[in-house]
């Protein structure tokens, strides 16, 4: 079973516009992470953020998580045509960190 | 400094047949998971292995079997294959007594059942 949900389904976008992701989660976690995966092929992992941080930044990336909510963001700026991906939040449980349980995924399009 | 890398790239077999799937953890990992992703989802956890021994699993039956060799690569096992079990096969290594909790993934094998 789907851990969380991911909204929007689908998101498409100009180059050079934000484009923002978000994951909500059902269970205490231990961390959550994202990953962007192309075409189908092997997952690529982009960001973990920890349980007791708040705000994570790497490089156009920023994702944020708000425990009390149950939920996370994951913020590209100035997109470009090649970041049109599937992009995935996944969480590891407090319980349990070696199972990442994996939301339904974002659709992702940046046209040139 | 080689990534994950698994074999084959793609399979095609027929229902009831039986498929072996493998797995090479980046180098320095000591753990391997195996994701099983249904076009259109996310992965799903089938299981996890370390020192060769099969750590958790996840809600899969058991037709879904796996083996870890000293070496650390993998091996995904899948008997008496169902049209449902078609899908893109992932496998994922780690290091478990990092702290990071990062998974690195590689490019997966597409299994298709006819």
């Amino acid at each position: 079973s789907q851990q969380g949900e991911e909204d929007p389904q689908a998101l498409s976008i100009q180059e050079g516009e934000n484009a923002t992701m978000n994951c909500s989660y059902k269970t205490s976690i231990n961390n959550l992470q994202w990953y962007r995966q192309n075409s189908g092929r092997g997952l690529v992992h982009l960001i973990l953020i920890r349980s007791n941080e708040r705000e994570k930044h790497s490089g156009r990336l920023r994702v944020t998580l708000d425990t009390s909510k149950k939920s996370s963001s994951l913020l590209i700026t100035a997109s470009r045509a090649a970041d049109t991906a599937s992009y995935f939040c996944a969480t590891a449980s407090s319980s349990n960190t070696g199972k990442l349980i994996f939301g339904q995924g974002t659709t992702l399009q940046v046209k040139p | 400094d080689a990534g994950v890398t698994q074999s084959p790239t793609h399979l095609i077999k027929t229902r009831g047949q039986q498929v072996t799937l493998r797995c090479s953890p980046k180098s320095g990992h000591d753990t391997v998971s195996w994701y099983q992703q249904a076009l259109g989802q996310g992965p799903q956890f089938i299981f996890q292995y370390y020192e060769e021994e099969e750590r958790q699993r996840g809600n899969f039956p058991d037709r879904f079997s796996g083996h870890q060799f000293p070496n650390y690569s993998s091996e995904l096992n899948v008997n008496a294959l169902l049209l449902g079990d078609s899908a893109l096969y992932l496998c994922a290594s780690s290091f478990l007594s990092g702290k990071s909790g990062e998974q690195y993934f590689g490019p997966g094998t597409r299994l298709t059942v006819t």
